[in-house]
């Protein structure tokens, strides 16, 4: 069964540096996609990144960048140049099978990081 | 610019009672979802729907109804709600058609924050 942990309840980084939020994940499937999802206290949930189990390269999205080593299960998300807004509970998810491949996204999320952005 | 509009934002019930949670989005997606926040879990998907009349279950369907007659409103029903179902409610939307990534993403409201005694 496919399994999201992010071991990190919560962490906290200075404005301007940088942070990585862990995520892990357990399939059985050699196709998968893996997606990052900020969730601010408005409530929202807001897309970031995705990182398909194929591509051959790690996935970037201005600040955000997903550290993919498929080896070891891991998809962690790094956040370059922290900012106060970037304060938020983030999100792990993981869908079986490829983007192309159809039907509705299923995905299955981790538990949360809290980050907290200290001025 | 409205997207995923979920109502109400904040409910309070009794055991027992039957209530429905509202969600509509403007932006024409083909796919509708619920999902349900837990502390220390992370999303849980109650229910989806890839289009108007069709729904399917998720993974924590139970005591939960949804219907969808049209593109826009996806509403879910408790019938008799029970203590269990204190959580806060999300209710999602996703093109479903466009590039592979662009119809995949998931488009969230605000969510509804329900309490049952």
């Amino acid at each position: 069964a496919q399994k999201i942990t992010q071991t990190q309840p919560g962490m906290f980084v200075q404005e301007k540096e940088a942070v990585t939020l862990d995520c892990t994940y357990d399939t059985s499937d050699p196709s998968y996609g893996l997606f990052w999802y900020k969730q601010p206290s408005s409530g929202e949930m807001i897309f970031l990144i995705y990182q398909g189990s194929y591509d051959q390269q790690n996935a970037t999205e201005g600040r955000y960048s997903l550290n993919f080593q498929k080896a070891r299960k891991s998809a962690n998300l790094v956040i370059s140049a922290s900012q106060l807004g970037d304060s938020a509970m983030y999100f792990c998810a993981m869908r079986e099978g490829l983007l192309f491949s159809g039907g509705y996204n299923k995905l299955i999320f981790g538990a949360g990081t809290r980050l907290a952005v200290h001025p | 610019n409205a997207g995923v509009t979920q109502t109400p934002k904040f409910q309070v019930l009794k055991t027992g009672q039957s209530m429905t949670l509202q969600c509509a989005q403007d932006m024409n997606h083909e796919y509708m979802s619920w999902y349900r926040q837990d502390p220390g879990m992370g999303l849980r998907l109650i229910h989806y729907s890839v289009g108007a009349g069709i729904t399917d279950q998720g993974e924590v369907p139970n005591g939960y109804n949804v219907s969808r007659s049209t593109t826009e409103d996806f509403p879910l029903r408790l019938l008799s709600a029970a203590p269990s179902q204190t959580s806060v409610y999300f209710c999602a939307s996703t093109p479903g058609q466009g590039d592979p990534l662009a119809k995949n993403i998931q488009y969230f409201g605000a969510g509804t924050r329900l309490s049952v005694l």
